[in-house]
């Protein structure tokens, strides 16, 4: 079974500019979730997506970060304009439908923002 | 009253002795808790969950000990080896994980030989 794709998996910008980064996830996985890791903290959610519907984006910064999910399957996150402070390693994860189910991570997106 | 703290930061070991991760949290309403270990470039990867109904689940050399009480959790590491050395969080989640999980901050643990 192939894990949860991510790209690109490194990229370096400058403050006020904009990135975008996709997510594959496993085949058949309903739910999707964007988590951002800064250096040496947990992981904390953005957003989640059941199917091509958001389920909570309580915490995505809306004035700058923007997520969609296409056709309930591909997923594209994206910072207009960057900021210092966006630095950080952007992790997409997915799982199928049920309870106490596994969140299946891919490899992540490293973002430096100069 | 969504955090996860977990302590250490860090944590040395030597080969072959216990590695001991705390973790407390204050939502009741968490009912799934999930334990990830993360090494470097990677995304995280579940290594062991437990519900709250019950006190302890072992798989292999893990074992998460559950105080519902006290809204403490643990993991523990038998016959820590080197490939142990690793990040691990915890985290929590409610709706039995289908809610966002909420991660504690992480320890990095070092088996040393």
């Amino acid at each position: 079974e192939a894990g949860v794709a991510q790209s690109p998996r490194y990229k370096i910008i400058e403050k006020r500019q904009s990135v975008a980064f996709w997510c594959n996830p496993i085949s058949g996985h309903a739910t999707l979730y964007w988590y951002q890791q800064i250096l040496g903290q947990g992981p904390k959610l953005l957003i989640q997506f059941q199917n091509n519907g958001v389920v909570d984006d309580s915490q995505l910064p809306k004035d700058r970060f923007s997520a969609e999910r296409l056709k309930g399957v591909d997923s594209t996150l994206k910072i207009q304009p960057a900021k210092l402070e966006d630095s950080a390693v952007y992790l997409c994860a997915s799982r199928t439908s049920g309870r106490a189910v596994e969140q299946f991570f891919g490899p992540g997106t490293r973002l430096t923002v100069l | 009253q969504q955090q996860v703290k977990q302590s250490p930061q860090s944590l040395i070991v030597q080969k072959g002795g216990i590695s001991i991760i705390n973790c407390a949290y204050e939502n009741t309403a968490f009912d799934y808790f999930p334990w990830y270990q993360q090494f470097p470039g990677k995304g995280p990867a579940l290594l062991i969950a437990i519900r709250p109904d019950v006190s302890e689940k072992k798989e292999g050399r893990f074992t998460i000990s559950f105080n519902k009480s006290a809204k403490q959790f643990s993991l523990h590491i038998m016959d820590s080896q080197p490939g142990d050395s690793a990040t691990y969080f915890c985290a929590a989640s409610d709706n039995f994980g289908n809610e966002k999980l909420t991660f504690g901050t992480g320890t990095r643990l070092t088996i040393i030989p």
